[in-house]
């Protein structure tokens, strides 16, 4: 099945610098990239995602990048902001028999220092 | 649109009693995810599930802990006989089809707490 790893597990950032969290996926199958901020007790929430046609894709202060050859992908946050803390979990969709899921990183927890 | 929806919230049975935890779909979404999450951990995939169809159960135990959504109603995630190592955060997850590139969007999570 699936293994999709992600590094670090923790990081802190003086607020304005940038953050960045990368992913390794090992089924190269899988087509889909999404990346999820979770907030202490609160649910997990699509912040980005990419699919295999692109190799990056931005959205203000998000930016996702894809290698397919290497199986890698990452999360860019720039001129991070005390709102950005939170847990990043990214994902990668997994072939089933006749369907797909996703299989989740560990988790990185960021801090933005003010 | 309503997200997706759990309930209860919080829930607190003692060792040996069941627990049902319950999850309603987005509007238009037929396909639901069950994650379990530890403290500080992260999302351990459970089961997958379509309307009257379980899809993959590869993350779900065998023993006590199973999993429905029928053709009117919510998705039930039931564990029997709870023990205090079943104590986490229960989340389902709703997308509109299956296949590769489906969003999945996160209902806001059920804490199970057993005593």
């Amino acid at each position: 099945g699936e293994n999709v790893e992600q590094h670090p597990s923790t990081l802190s950032v003086q607020e304005g610098d940038s953050a960045v969290i990368k992913c390794t996926y090992s089924d190269s199958a899988s087509n889909y990239f999404p990346w999820y901020k979770q907030e202490l007790g609160k649910r997990p929430q699509l912040i980005i995602d990419i699919r295999s046609n692109v190799g990056e894709k931005k959205d203000q202060r998000i930016a996702v990048t894809l290698n397919k050859t290497a199986k890698h992908f990452s999360l860019h946050i720039t001129e991070t902001q005390p709102e950005d803390s939170a847990v990043y979990f990214c994902a990668a969709s997994t072939r089933l028999s006749n369907d797909y899921k996703l299989s989740f990183g560990a988790g990185t927890t960021v801090t933005v220092r003010a | 649109n309503a997200g997706v929806m759990q309930n209860p919230r919080h829930l607190v049975r003692r060792r040996g009693q069941e627990a049902r935890l319950r999850c309603s779909p987005m509007k238009g979404h037929s396909h639901v995810y069950w994650y379990r999450q530890l403290p500080e951990e992260g999302l351990k995939f459970m089961v997958y599930l379509q309307k009257e169809n379980i899809i993959d159960e590869s993350g779900m135990p065998k023993e006590r802990f199973s999993a429905e959504f029928p053709k009117e109603g919510p998705s039930i995630l039931r564990i029997q006989q709870v023990v205090r190592g079943d104590s986490a955060a229960y989340f389902c997850a709703s997308s509109q089809n299956g296949g590769a590139q489906e969003t999945q969007y996160f209902g806001p999570g059920t804490r199970l707490l057993v005593l």
